[in-house]
């Protein structure tokens, strides 16, 4: 079964800085997309970014990049230049066996401090 | 473009009454769309899969007479939660799946911004 662990409950960063929100998975796919997703305050979950695991080059996305290692089944977030905005749970998800389900770690909750 | 509502936002209710929860794709369609159940500071768990015109699929655990699940267009869901109790008390987000997206991309799902029910 595909599970997903973010093992940082809480995080803060100040505000201009750089932080790195981790995630590793496990699942028997042998091509599958990954996502992070953030639910700010008002509790819209939105898209940051997405990976195709068989690409190779890491996703980027603004300010959001992340740093992929298939074999470690690792999946992290870099956040550069923080800002207030990005003050949210940040989810890490994962597609259940080949379906479209998606699993969700247990999150992070980023705090940016000015 | 890939909006989707949800009504009401907020609804409390006294316990052993029903409540109808509204999930609708506004300028998509959706054949399938997906309820979530998250309880405070905690994730999202998947508590169906909502199929036009066929049946939802229900995971581990929930119970498919308690919630409801009605998918009569490719625009709208519908999430009843039957005799309501406290312990149903939680955030409820819907998400929706866009048929049209196009082949060996995955379909995006789109997620609506929540209910928030209280059961008395």
């Amino acid at each position: 079964a595909q599970t997903v662990t973010q093992s940082q409950p809480e995080m803060s960063v100040q505000e201009a800085e750089t932080v790195t929100l981790s995630c590793t998975y496990d699942t028997s796919e042998n091509n599958y997309y990954l996502f992070w997703y953030k639910q700010p305050p008002s509790r819209q979950m939105i898209l940051v970014i997405r990976q195709e695991a068989y690409k190779q080059q890491n996703a980027t996305e603004n300010r959001f990049s992340v740093n992929f290692q298939k074999a470690a089944k690792s999946f992290s977030l870099k956040i550069s230049d923080s800002q207030l905005g990005d003050t949210a749970m940040y989810f890490c998800a994962l597609p259940q066996g080949g379906s479209e389900k998606l699993v969700f770690g247990k999150g992070t909750k980023l705090t940016v401090n000015p | 473009g890939a909006v989707v509502s949800q009504h009401p936002s907020w609804v409390i209710c006294k316990s052993g009454t029903s409540v109808k929860i509204e999930c609708r794709s506004l300028d998509f369609q959706a054949t399938t769309m997906f309820w979530y159940r998250q309880f405070p500071k905690q994730s999202l768990m998947l508590m169906a899969t909502s199929n036009e015109g066929s049946k939802a699929t229900y995971e581990q655990g929930v119970e498919k007479d308690k919630f409801l699940i009605n998918h009569a267009s490719l625009t709208l869901s519908t999430l009843t939660v039957t005799s309501a109790h406290p312990e149903d008390s939680s955030f409820y987000i819907c998400s929706a799946r866009d048929r049209d997206r196009g082949r060996g991309s995955y379909n995006e799902q789109f997620f609506g911004p929540g209910t928030r029910l209280t059961v008395l």
